[in-house]
């Protein structure tokens, strides 16, 4: 069974601290590793996806990172905006289903 | 931007109710799902659905739920007998074909049992 594990649970940042969220994985054969971010009563917001380990993408402060049994999302500079929880998540050849991580809960202070 | 639209934001219901819960994927996707989070929990899979059928399922969407593409648009959930375990966020989500897939979640609809 496919598994998830982030940490921390939670983190604290002063505003333009950068920082690093883990993902580590255990997958049948990984067809796709997916960053989402969810605020407060959301559904989860699409941020990446990663599909072979060496991959690497960026959007504006994020950027995440693939290896064979984990995956970092690199924030830098962040602002208080980028507070949020970030999920992890995997799919695998087999199914269709994401198994989601519980989820770093990122707070910027000002 | 495209998006997955949930109605309603939040239903209140009574144990042994019947609940329906509405989504709206986005027009071209070809692939629906329904998830569940429980408060403080993670989300949890229930249902994938493409083709007009179920293609796979969880443990937890037993014989109480049940899902329907009643037409072009519509994809939505039904839980015949609802308990209080029912109470959770639930979400819809939609995605295309192709390599370069994301998954694509509403706002969800918030369930309360009571």
């Amino acid at each position: 069974e496919d598994q998830v594990t982030q940490s921390p649970e939670a983190l604290r940042l002063q505003e333009g601290e950068s920082s690093s969220l883990n993902c580590s994985y255990t997958v049948s054969g990984l067809r796709g590793l997916f960053w989402y971010r969810q605020d407060p009563g959301k559904g989860p917001e699409f941020l990446f996806t990663l599909y072979s380990a060496g991959e690497e993408k960026e959007k504006e402060r994020l950027k995440a990172t693939l290896t064979k049994k984990e995956s970092f999302l690199h924030i830098t500079a962040p602002k208080p905006e980028d507070s949020a929880t970030y999920l992890c998540a995997v799919t695998n050849f087999g199914n269709e289903k994401l198994t989601f991580g519980t989820g770093t809960r990122l707070t910027i202070i000002p | 931007e495209p998006e997955v639209t949930q109605t309603p934001s939040h239903q209140v219901t009574q144990m042994g109710q019947e609940v329906i819960l509405r989504c709206v994927p986005i027009s071209n996707h070809l692939y629906f799902y329904w998830y569940r989070q429980i408060l403080g929990q993670k989300v949890e899979f229930l249902v994938s659905f493409y083709n007009n059928e179920i293609s796979e399922k969880s443990e937890i969407f037993d014989d109480q739920f049940s899902v329907e593409r009643p037409d072009g648009s519509n994809f939505t959930l039904k839980i015949r007998s609802t308990k209080l375990e029912d109470s959770a966020m639930y979400f819809c989500a939609s995605r295309d074909q192709g390599r370069s897939y994301g998954y694509t979640f509403g706002s969800g609809t918030r369930l309360t049992v009571v």
